[in-house]
């Protein structure tokens, strides 16, 4: 069965700091890859995905991820954090293999940005 | 678009009451997904249905949960009876085939049972 692990599951920075998260899943065949944000208060909205071609992907709000295949991860990163960045952050992966539809999420990180 | 709609947005029952949950998924996605959310366990799969039909429903975590899509326009989660346990939060998701895995997700029923 897949999993996806996101170790850090809180982190705290300071305005115009930089961003990595880490986001590792299990499966070893052919995955899509997401990251999810949720802001305090709301639901989930996609912030970026792939599925193939170019390993960095680019999404919203200057949020970027780059897919390592041989080291199963997909890291989440943003050269300069806002304090509107503050929510917490899901990676997910589909396997394509199965054809199961279902995402298999992370355990989630709460970023908080400090102004 | 008026996205994934989910009611009610917040739930509060008592222990032994039966709950329901209701979900419109977007217009013309053939695929929908409920999701519960948890402090401990963060967000898990219980049911999905593709064309109305439930395809995986490991996720269901006993008898007392049930889910039905009697049209491609509407689900419920039913809950009876209602536990402590229960409490979280519950998303409703959809899809369809031309954006393959992409799931879009309503703003979630917050149930707490006490």
């Amino acid at each position: 069965a897949q999993s996806v692990s996101q170790h850090n599951h809180h982190v705290i920075l300071s305005e115009a700091a930089s961003l990595e998260l880490g986001c590792n899943y299990s499966y070893g065949g052919t995955v899509n890859l997401f990251w999810y944000v949720q802001y305090p208060g709301q639901h989930l909205q996609l912030l970026l995905k792939y599925f193939s071609g170019d390993p960095l992907v680019k999404g919203i709000k200057g949020f970027e991820a780059e897919f390592i295949k041989s080291k199963f991860s997909f890291n989440l990163r943003k050269p300069s954090v806002q304090w509107s960045d503050t929510a917490e952050y899901f990676c997910a992966v589909n396997s394509m293999d199965t054809g199961r539809r279902a995402l298999t999420f992370g355990s989630g990180t709460r970023l908080q940005v400090q102004p | 678009d008026a996205g994934v709609i989910q009611s009610p947005r917040h739930e509060v029952t008592e222990m032994g009451q039966e709950v329901t949950l209701r979900c419109k998924p977007i217009s013309g996605h053939n695929s929908l997904f409920w999701y519960r959310q948890t402090m401990m366990r963060g967000l898990e799969l219980l049911i999905y249905f593709n064309n109305n039909v439930p395809i995986d429903d490991s996720g269901m975590p006993e008898d007392r949960f049930s889910a039905k899509m009697p049209n491609a326009s509407f689900s419920t989660l039913k809950i009876q009876p209602s536990e402590p346990r229960d409490s979280a939060v519950y998303f409703c998701a959809s899809k369809n085939s031309g954006t393959p895995y992409e799931q879009y997700f309503g703003p979630g029923t917050r149930l707490t049972v006490t």
